[in-house]
């Protein structure tokens, strides 16, 4: 499998329930972001890995909870989430940290609804 | 702070009709500008992107766009459309490598028969 891999596609959970978002690159890339997608509203970028170690956390509140095990996975752990936070959330990886420089490669998505 | 206005959230073309997206930026660094786009039920893919250089980007699918620092613009254009184009394009801005992407609201292209 090549390219950049989300489970599951589509997660519908209550505001009690705990549930955890994957990713997975098979680009050999060294960076992995978070990004949630809200209807009307940017990409907003939650957080970022390089090198399995967190640089970036955007003011993300703590209901969700990432997790790098080595360079190619990426967990979001959810845990009593809001219904607002109900949006398409999006990895994505690149060779290095680097910030705009490098080309990001998108997975398709994981559709959260919050009831 | 770096910011991108995409100035059209919706744009209607018939299909061989050329397009034009718009997108703006403010930066008061230099900058690096993209364009991504995101088709039905996918993730996003990278059109094209200026880093330095020539103005005059081409990127995939026939995409071309134009970097004008005066007018702090980056538009995308097509000299003519297909159906397959019909996504939501987004624009995105870098103030390099220690800046992360920052996004635009996305435009989405809708083209008709």
């Amino acid at each position: 499998e090549t390219g950049v891999t989300q489970t599951p596609r589509h997660l519908v959970m209550g505001m009690t329930n705990k549930k955890s978002l994957k990713c997975e690159q098979h680009l050999g890339h060294n960076a992995m972001y978070w990004y949630k997608q809200s209807a009307k509203k940017p990409l907003e970028l939650m957080f970022v890995y390089n090198f399995k170690e967190q640089t970036e956390n955007n003011s993300v509140p703590s209901r969700f909870s990432p997790e790098c095990p080595n360079s190619s996975h990426l967990f979001l752990h959810l845990h009593t989430l809001q219904p607002e936070d109900s949006a398409l959330y999006l990895c994505a990886s690149s060779q290095e940290g680097t910030g705009g420089l490098d080309t990001q490669y998108f997975g398709p998505g994981t559709r959260l609804t919050v009831l | 702070a770096q910011s991108v206005t995409q100035l059209d959230s919706q744009v209607p073309v018939f299909e061989e009709a050329p397009v034009e997206l718009r997108c703006n930026y403010s930066s008061s660094v230099s900058v690096y500008l993209f364009w991504y786009v995101q088709y039905p039920n996918q993730g996003l893919q990278l059109l094209l992107k200026y880093l330095s250089g020539s103005t005059l980007v081409k990127g995939i699918n026939g995409f071309e766009a134009e970097f004008n620092k005066s007018q702090t613009s980056f538009h995308l254009r097509k000299p003519s459309v297909h159906i397959s184009d019909t996504a939501e394009y987004f624009c995105a801005v870098s103030g390099g490598s220690q800046g992360n992407l920052i996004f635009g609201k996305g435009t989405k292209l809708s083209v008709k028969p």
